[in-house]
């Protein structure tokens, strides 16, 4: 894997639904990886960043796991809300000594219909 | 507390013009980061300053520069526009910018400027 890349690219669930989605990205040198929710006509929200193998956070509903080794993270949403329509994004830091910079994906879009 | 906020929000502008984009980040941030993002794809990133210095540059012409003042917000300047540069232009703050635990940091995004080349 040369770049970061997300899956699916857009995702329609009912309420109620759980869902997850993947992330994948190079996984030498790898640094940190962060989550983004972006909601249309916002800014891009920080979820987590998540930094060692094995890595879990959650937050309310939403979960995150890390796997530095492979270079993949899952998100998972629980009990999907309309509220939780957004784009999600994943991001990679590659340590390089170049700054603080994040390579996206191009994101997961979820739609959650009532 | 003001998040990061950017100016002006949209923007049209003509082959060849130029153009500057502003961002002031959070209040006690000292690094911002600019992210360009067409359509379709995920932001890209442009330019990382910390303390006035620039920490990183993406894979983008020379026509992109960038600045940061003593106050630490930040200008992002482009010329000779194209077509190709009509995106969405993210800035970012972070408490930091240097390698190290500070690339742990979040980056706490602004709305964005819609810029629009005809």
């Amino acid at each position: 894997i040369l770049n970061v890349e997300q899956s699916p690219q857009s995702l329609h669930v009912q309420e109620g639904d759980s869902t997850n989605f993947t992330c994948s990205f190079p996984s030498s040198n790898f640094y940190a990886l962060h989550w983004y929710r972006w909601e249309t006509a916002k800014s891009p929200e920080a979820l987590f960043v998540m930094t060692l193998n094995g890595d879990e956070k959650k937050k309310g509903r939403i979960s995150a796991t890390l796997n530095t080794k492979e270079g993949y993270s899952y998100l998972y949403i629980k009990g999907s809300q309309p509220e939780d329509s957004a784009t999600y994004l994943c991001a990679s830091v590659i340590l390089t000594g170049g700054g603080n910079k994040l390579t996206f994906g191009t994101g997961t879009q979820l739609k959650v219909e009532l | 507390d003001a998040g990061v906020t950017q100016s002006p929000t949209h923007l049209i502008k003509t082959r060849g013009q130029q153009v500057t984009l502003r961002c002031s980040p959070i209040s006690g941030h000292k690094s911002v980061s600019w992210y360009q993002q067409v359509l379709g794809q995920g932001p890209q990133f442009i330019f990382q300053y910390y303390e006035k210095e620039e920490r990183g540059r993406g894979n983008f012409p020379d026509r992109f520069s960038a600045r940061q003042f003593p106050n630490y917000s930040s200008e992002l300047n482009v010329n000779a526009l194209l077509l190709g540069d009509s995106a969405l232009y993210l800035c970012a703050s972070s408490p930091s910018g240097t390698s190290g635990k500070s690339s742990y940091n979040e980056q706490f995004f602004g709305p964005g400027t819609r810029l629009t080349v005809l």
